[in-house]
């Protein structure tokens, strides 16, 4: 089907641990995104790649990892997850430069830090 | 850096009445302003998408409007419903990322 595509919907790891957030899209986009959701901060933008091997920083950037080898893929790594780290994960993906470009976004991850 | 302010946080309003909610950024050099849908523990569905050139956008009963030089933009739900009630959230683009706002949250009462 085509869309973004995240995995897993739900994690619950423990403080100190890795983990890594999946998200697959079906269009093509150029653009990719990570951004996390949490009560009283809205969504904060914390990665985005403008192509395969291109990464940069967002607002919240500290304590995660990205890698685009493959267009249709963009992992999120969390190297030693921290109880702050608790928060829904979203992806979201676009297409190159046009104004007219929509974001589109996946379900979401819920993960849970103990 | 892009501010997006949503105000009000929160709206009840009875069935059957039309409604604005507002979103106002800071930097008016934006290529877009997208608004979204977000249900309880949902992800967002888009809504309508103004570009920079634009001053409005239709879509069904929706309808969003774009003032770039005063940083203001306004989605107006036309004979509200129940089924509407959802936090709407707007989307600035500057470049290559977009900055989003807190969100409206909407209860329409039957």
């Amino acid at each position: 089907d085509a869309g973004i595509t995240q995995s897993p919907r739900y994690k619950i790891t423990e403080t100190g641990r890795q983990v890594t957030l999946m998200c697959h899209q079906t269009w093509s986009h150029s653009y990719m995104f990570w951004y996390r959701q949490d009560l009283g901060h809205g969504l904060r933008l914390i990665y985005y790649s403008a192509a395969a091997d291109i990464t940069d920083k967002g607002e919240v950037p500290d304590g995660y990892v990205v890698s685009r080898s493959k267009t249709e893929n963009f992992p999120l790594t969390l190297e030693s997850a921290t109880r702050s780290q608790t928060s829904v994960y979203f992806c979201a993906s676009r297409d190159r430069v046009e104004t007219d470009s929509p974001l589109h976004f996946g379900n979401g991850t819920r993960l849970t830090v103990t | 850096k892009q501010e997006v302010t949503q105000i009000p946080a929160a709206l009840s309003v009875p069935e059957g009445e039309n409604l604005v909610l507002n979103c106002s950024f800071t930097d008016s050099a934006i290529y877009n302003l997208q608004w979204f849908r977000q249900d309880p523990g949902k992800g967002l569905t888009s809504l309508l998408l103004i570009q920079s050139s634009q001053r409005e956008q239709t879509s069904g009963r929706l309808n969003a409007s774009l003032d770039k030089s005063s940083g203001r933009s306004t989605l107006y739900i036309a004979a509200s419903q129940p089924g509407d009630s959802a936090t709407y959230l707007c989307a600035v683009r500057n470049a290559g990322k977009s900055t989003f706002g807190d969100g409206t949250t909407l209860t329409v009462k039957p």
